[in-house]
């Protein structure tokens, strides 16, 4: 079965800063990741997903996230963050399990953007 | 144009009492998901939708939970005989149509709190 581990829980980096969230998934055949984010009161919203091809993802809000298949890795980077940007971050993988369709959810990391 | 809905969006019960959670997604999305943001299991998937049906129910936490989609639209998730450890948020999803190309779009969820 399919898994994901986001290893940082918290993470607090200073507005203007460079931030790399890590996400670390199982799966046995070639992996659909996505990362979305979670805002305080609001819905999931995508931010990023890699199918195949470039292994480098560009997604909405200046995030971007690079597929290593050697690491089984897919880790979420933005050069410089705003305080807009404070929220939780949840990594996933697609896949399909008796004909069902789903997304397996890391726990998730919690960003503060501090001044 | 609308996204997905969710109703409630809060709903306090007592211990024993069945409850109804409601989704409508976004018109003409084919795909439904049902998942439960929890504090002690994070996000897990619960049951999706093809059309009206449901290929395997097997993701639902006990035989307490049952769902249901009608007309290819409105999905209504059940609980009955609710347990304290049932409160959690419970997030509803759509996309186009089934597959890991098309994006799912999420709802903000009905926070379900069982004393």
């Amino acid at each position: 079965a399919q898994s994901v581990t986001q290893p940082d829980i918290h993470i607090t980096v200073s507005e203007g800063a460079s931030l790399e969230l890590r996400c670390n998934y199982s799966y046995g055949a070639t992996p659909y990741l996505f990362w979305y984010v979670q805002s305080p009161g609001q819905g999931l919203q995508l931010l990023l997903k890699y199918f195949s091809g470039d292994t480098l993802v560009q997604g909405i809000k200046g995030f971007e996230a690079e597929f290593k298949r050697s690491q089984s890795s897919f880790n979420l980077r933005k050069p410089s963050v705003h305080w807009s940007d404070a929220a939780e971050y949840f990594c996933a993988v697609g896949a399909e399990d008796f004909g069902n369709e789903k997304l397996t959810f890391g726990t998730g990391t919690r960003l503060t953007i501090i001044p | 144009g609308a996204g997905v809905s969710q109703s409630p969006s809060n709903k306090v019960t007592e211990k024993g009492k069945d409850v109804e959670l409601r989704c409508d997604p976004i018109s003409g999305h084919t795909a439904l998901y049902w998942y439960r943001q929890s504090l002690g299991q994070g996000l897990e998937f619960l049951i999706y939708f093809q059309g009206n049906s449901a290929p395997d129910k097997s993701g639902l936490p006990s035989d307490r939970f049952s769902a249901e989609r009608t007309g290819g639209s409105v999905s209504t998730l059940t609980i009955q005989r609710t347990q304290q450890e049932d409160s959690a948020v419970y997030l509803c999803a759509s996309s186009l149509e089934r597959g890991w190309g098309e994006t799912q779009y999420f709802g903000p969820g009905t926070r379900l709190l069982v004393l």
